[in-house]
């Protein structure tokens, strides 16, 4: 399978553990998105990469969410002392240089209990 | 107000209705447009993009009206398959990516 994958695909944690998701882009693809959606709603944006610059940052994200792309391939996306509020679909989506689609991989389903 | 309104819906058509959809945005720095369909529990796939001069694809048409800031998507001879929530999608000048909250349709025989 050549599409974006992320890992791993559920995750159950309790209050105030970190967690830490990786996303593996289509090759070639240097853009590189993470959302969150929560039921009923669309992804809200959290941050881009262009390679393995993070060129964007929502002001929405607190700084217990970080996000890693150090070779310009894979990403990480790490949330620190979760909440329940943090339970959420995480959704990864990479895309071809100066293109407007993007791909998106299956998501990541946090459960913060 | 959110930067890219929607009517949820949920839109209960026949099949072989014609259905439409429409989608306000809020910055008129907006460059680029896109309807994504995202069916129940997958991630969203690209529809179609949108074009100022409006574009089709096969039973779907996008249009773009900049002046009244919003874009419309129209379904033509639904078909049960069709069944899903779209999402409209606008990109601001800097390399944030807005998606509305999704209007759901379903389409029944």
């Amino acid at each position: 399978d050549t599409g974006v994958s992320q890992n791993p695909r559920h995750k159950i944690t309790k209050r105030g553990q970190n967690v830490t998701f990786r996303c593996d882009p289509i090759s070639e693809h240097n853009r590189l998105y993470w959302y969150r959606q929560t039921l009923g709603q669309g992804p809200e944006f959290l941050t881009y990469f262009q390679n393995e610059a993070q060129l964007e940052k929502s002001r929405l994200l607190s700084d217990r969410f970080s996000a890693e792309r150090p070779k310009g391939s894979f990403s990480t996306l790490e949330i620190q002392r979760t909440e329940q509020g943090d339970s959420a679909m995480y959704l990864c989506a990479t895309g071809l240089a100066g293109g407007g689609e993007q791909f998106f991989g299956p998501g990541t389903r946090l459960t913060v209990l | 107000r959110k930067e890219v309104e929607q009517d949820p819906g949920p839109f209960n058509v026949p099949e072989g209705a014609t259905v439409a959809f429409n989608c306000t945005y809020s910055n008129s720095a907006s460059q680029s447009f896109f309807w994504y369909r995202q069916d129940c529990r997958k991630e969203p796939k690209l529809l179609m993009s949108v074009y100022s001069s409006g574009n089709e694809d096969g039973r779907f048409t996008a249009q773009l009206n900049r002046a009244s800031q919003y874009i419309s998507l129209l379904i033509r001879d639904s078909k049960l398959s069709d069944s899903a929530t779209y999402l409209c999608v606008v990109h601001t000048g800097g390399f944030k990516t807005i998606f509305g909250a999704g209007t759901r349709l379903f389409v029944k025989a």
